[in-house]
């Protein structure tokens, strides 16, 4: 089983729907993130948490929302969808401890807007 | 701000071939700086990484050394296979201060390898 678990992989919905996409993982780690990626941006930061108490914006948050429902459970909203939300997100993790701790990534989920 | 300048695709090589791909980075203090790899369909995998000023990473015959003097991070194979074609990611992190969660990215590399 994975460790980053993201539902679902795929998504295709219209312009002004809720969206609700869901992490979860099983390593234990107390930091949670969300990015979008976009073709030749690279990733961006969207929302991160460094415990179920912390949520802190990341660099594009707005139009988004989050919750961090337990250690394990970290979903990203989209209260009103629009085209330009259209986007592969991914969730990451990473442990708190340590000089250089990797972030460990979800497989995505590809969001369509129409 | 941190940055990461990463040199743009796509590539392409032969089976064999030997592969570098440039990454400098601008940032201050003593940041740790990694290779990611995403595989078609799927998320993002650490390739290898460095914490400090002349380490090497090395992973799966890829190495990258971090070089201070020059904020370079260029990811280098001898005898790159089908099997690595993918999209790569030079990233860093901060080591103290209040920014050491965020992971600053380049925008990515495609690399296509032919049989």
């Amino acid at each position: 089983d994975a460790d980053v678990t993201q539902t679902p992989r795929n998504r295709i919905t219209k312009t002004g729907k809720r969206i609700m996409l869901e992490c979860s993982q099983t390593k234990g780690h107390d930091r949670m993130y969300w990015y979008r990626q976009d073709p030749g941006l690279g990733l961006r930061l969207i929302y991160y948490s460094f415990d179920v108490k912390d949520i802190n914006k990341g660099e594009i948050s707005d139009g988004y929302s989050v919750s961090r429902q337990a250690q394990a459970k970290f979903s990203l909203s989209l209260e009103s969808a629009i085209p330009n939300q259209t986007a592969l997100y991914f969730c990451a993790t990473s442990d708190r401890l340590g000089i250089g701790q990797p972030q460990h990534f979800g497989d995505g989920t590809r969001l369509s807007i129409l | 701000g941190d940055s990461v300048t990463q040199m743009e695709g796509p590539v392409t090589l032969s089976e064999e071939a030997f592969l570098t791909i440039n990454c400098t980075y601008t940032a201050t203090g003593y940041p740790s700086l990694f290779w990611y790899v995403q595989y078609p369909g799927e998320g993002l995998q650490l390739l290898l990484k460095a914490t400090k000023a002349d380490d090497k990473g090395s992973n799966k015959g890829f190495e990258a050394t971090y070089r201070k003097e020059t904020t370079s991070f260029h990811l280098e194979k001898g005898s790159v296979q089908v099997s690595d074609s993918a999209v790569y990611f030079c990233a860093l992190t901060k080591n103290s201060g209040g920014s050491n969660y965020k992971l600053t990215f380049g925008k990515g590399t495609l690399l296509t390898v032919n049989p």
